[in-house]
């Protein structure tokens, strides 16, 4: 089964609009984190946002946050107001406690933002 | 502060060469990463090293070995390149601090290598 899981492989928003971007994942250890990482055309991999297993309230970084659903294990990126640098890959990814440090990414999904 | 550098930023290589991709970080981070990237796919992660002297396979090790004889360089080696190497290959470091309540221990990643084998 795949542990994380980015169901939407494109999209396109308006410039000035926010975007959500789907992410579920798949763990049974309690300790856990999420993350994402944009990656431009240019190539490199940037990180975004953080969300532990156990943190309480939704992370949340400039125009970026997170709509964490422990339940349904769902971690969702939002970016408020749109930007024409904000066009990219988007990679969830997650990192569970008994496997170390090592991440598992999903299969990305690609936002361009239209003026 | 570079943070990690990776060398060389792209290399055409026919099958069946060695090839060792290069990987420095200034951060004095313990722990370093090797993740590979096909067209159209996530990371996934081909071996790694928790500290100088330690490392470990990830998902894709098979065809590839590594080396953490300090804490900055975290070489990739590829005995004997065949053409489903091809990929774009990352580096990445972290700090490696106490894993659980509150530890974010965020990977950085390195500009990456595209390599082709053919």
């Amino acid at each position: 089964a795949q542990k994380i899981t980015q169901t939407q492989p494109g999209m396109f928003v308006q410039e000035k609009e926010a975007v959500t971007l789907d992410c579920t994942y798949d763990t049974s250890d309690p300790s856990y984190g999420l993350f994402w990482y944009k990656q431009p055309s240019s190539g490199e991999m940037i990180f975004l946002i953080y969300q532990g297993s156990y943190d309480q309230q939704n992370a949340t970084e400039g125009r970026y946050s997170l709509n964490f659903q422990k339940a349904r294990k769902s971690a969702n990126l939002v970016i408020s107001a749109s930007q024409l640098g904000d066009s990219a890959m988007y990679f969830c990814a997650m990192r569970e406690g008994a496997a170390g440090n090592k991440l598992t990414f999903g299969g990305g999904t690609r936002v361009l933002v239209k003026p | 502060i570079a943070g990690i550098t990776q060398a060389p930023t792209s290399q055409i290589l026919a099958a069946g060469r060695r090839m060792t991709l290069r990987c420095t970080q200034d951060m004095r981070h313990n722990a370093m990463y090797w993740y590979r990237q096909d067209l159209g796919l996530g990371l996934r992660l081909i071996h790694y090293s928790n500290t100088a002297g330690t490392t470990g396979k990830g998902e894709v090790p098979d065809g590839y070995s590594v080396s953490r004889a300090n804490t900055d360089d975290f070489p990739l080696t590829l005995a004997s390149a065949v053409p489903s190497q091809t990929s774009v290959y990352f580096c990445a470091s972290s700090v490696q601090g106490l894993i659980g309540r509150g530890s974010t221990d965020t990977q950085y990643f390195g500009p990456g290598t595209r390599l082709t084998v053919l």
